[in-house]
């Protein structure tokens, strides 16, 4: 069973340019996640989709942040304009109906 | 506000003793807790939960244990191998075990030595 894919792994761009992530779950899985690791925390919810639904999206910053999941299969997170204090790795998870989440690999963002 | 707090950064143990991890938390609603294990430059992977109607949870080397009266888990990893080398974190729920998000705690550094 292939896992959560993310890309890029890594991205460096400086303060101000806009960012976009990827993420395609386990096929099958109907709840997707995007979380934000900074260094030395433990992952933060972004946003989650049930579907193509938005479940829960209090903890994204919306004047910059965005994410979509439109087929209800893959989704993109986007960061417009990036500020210094959005260096970290975001993390997209899927998980079934079990409340076991499975994690890509994460994109590591470095904003200069 | 740390809904779930993991108050040991690090701890190193010596390979073939147990490990024990701890993690506290303060919401009530929580009822669903997880622990996850990560290495550098990967995401986290699924390692054991267990349910708030258990106080117990065995797998392998691997035991959860929860006390809901004192809001506090630990695992425990015996014998501790040279591989359990990682980040460990907890994580926490309130949807009854269904497909909410996760609240994590900080994580601890373990440190197996040979």
């Amino acid at each position: 069973e292939a896992g959560v894919a993310q890309s890029p792994r890594y991205k460096i761009i400086e303060k101000r340019q806009s960012v976009a992530f990827w993420c395609n779950p386990i096929s099958g899985h109907a709840t997707l996640y995007w979380y934000q690791q900074i260094l030395g925390q433990g992952p933060k919810l972004l946003i989650q989709f049930q579907n193509n639904g938005v479940v829960d999206d209090s903890q994204l910053p919306k004047d910059r942040f965005s994410a979509e999941r439109l087929k209800g299969v893959d989704s993109t997170l986007k960061i417009q304009p990036a500020k210094l204090e959005d260096s970290a790795v975001y993390l997209c998870a899927s998980s079934s109906y079990d409340g076991k989440l499975f994690f890509g690999s994460g994109t590591q963002l470095s904003v200069l | 506000d740390q809904q779930v707090k993991q108050n040991s950064p690090s701890l190193s143990v010596q390979e073939g003793r147990i490990s024990i991890l701890n993690c506290d938390y303060t919401n009530s609603m929580f009822d669903y807790f997880l622990w996850y294990k990560k290495y550098p430059a990967e995401g986290p992977t699924f390692l054991i939960s267990i349910s708030s109607i258990k106080d117990k949870n065995e797998d392998g080397r691997f035991t959860v244990f929860l006390n809901k009266s004192a809001k506090h888990l630990s695992l425990h990893i015996v014998p501790s191998q040279p591989g359990d080398s990682a980040v460990y974190f907890c994580a926490a729920s309130g949807g009854g075990g269904g497909a909410d998000g996760l609240t994590f705690g900080k994580g601890t550094h373990l440190i197996i030595q040979p």
